[in-house]
């Protein structure tokens, strides 16, 4: 079974400065894909960012960047130049790759608080 | 992008009676769906998965008597919550794949039971 553990319930970070969360997996499959998602107060969850087992690369998106270490097995969501709008839980997700019948399966997520 | 749609987003309904909630995805066909629901500052956990055309997947736990899934057409899963009593009240959020890198969310439903 998939399973996703953060450890960081909450995080503090200084605006403009850069902030990794922490996100380690562990599944059997040989093939899937990591994502991380933002959840504002609004409940509304907001993709940021994707990594595929096989993606040699780390995935990046703007201000977002995944630090993916698949020895590991660990799937880092680094957030560069902080904002105050980013103040929000955030969760580490992962799933099969290759079959689309399969959900999500979430961490318990970090809380990041972003100060002026 | 691919968009997800769910409503209501708000529903405050008395104890005992029934809750429609949908799930519509607007610009792709979703020959599945997934219903999350979140308790306060919990993670989202899946309480069914919903295949159009077939009987909905219920985890574990959830009784599938209360929590009614109906994947009627390729757009549109409902989630019907039957006598709802107070410890239902919770976030439900919808979820679809429209490839299989990305899965779009729904913009949830807060449910109060009163």
């Amino acid at each position: 079974a998939q399973k996703i553990t953060q450890t960081q319930p909450g995080m503090f970070v200084q605006e403009k400065e850069a902030v990794t969360l922490d996100c380690t997996y562990d599944t059997s499959d040989q093939s899937y894909g990591l994502f991380w998602y933002k959840q504002p107060s609004s409940g509304e969850m907001i993709f940021l960012i994707y990594q595929g087992s096989y993606d040699e690369q780390n995935a990046t998106e703007g201000r977002y960047s995944l630090n993916f270490q698949k020895a590991r097995k660990s799937a880092n969501l680094v957030i560069s130049a902080s904002q105050l709008g980013d103040s929000a839980m955030y969760f580490c997700a992962m799933r099969e790759a290759y079959s689309g019948n399969t959900p999500l399966v979430f961490g318990k997520g970090t809380r990041l608080s972003v100060i002026a | 992008g691919a968009v997800v749609s769910q409503h209501p987003s708000r529903v405050i309904c008395k104890s005992g009676t029934s809750v429609k909630i949908e799930c519509r995805s607007l610009d792709f066909q979703a020959t599945t769906m997934f219903w999350y629901r979140q308790f306060p500052k919990q993670s989202l956990m899946l309480m069914a998965t919903s295949n159009e055309g077939s009987k909905a997947t219920y985890e574990q736990g959830v009784e599938k008597d209360k929590f009614l899934i109906n994947h009627a057409s390729l757009t549109l899963s409902t989630l019907t919550v039957t006598s709802a009593h107070p410890e239902d009240s919770s976030f439900y959020i919808c979820s679809a794949m429209a490839r299989r890198a990305e899965a779009f969310f729904g913009q949830g439903t807060r449910l109060t039971v009163v």
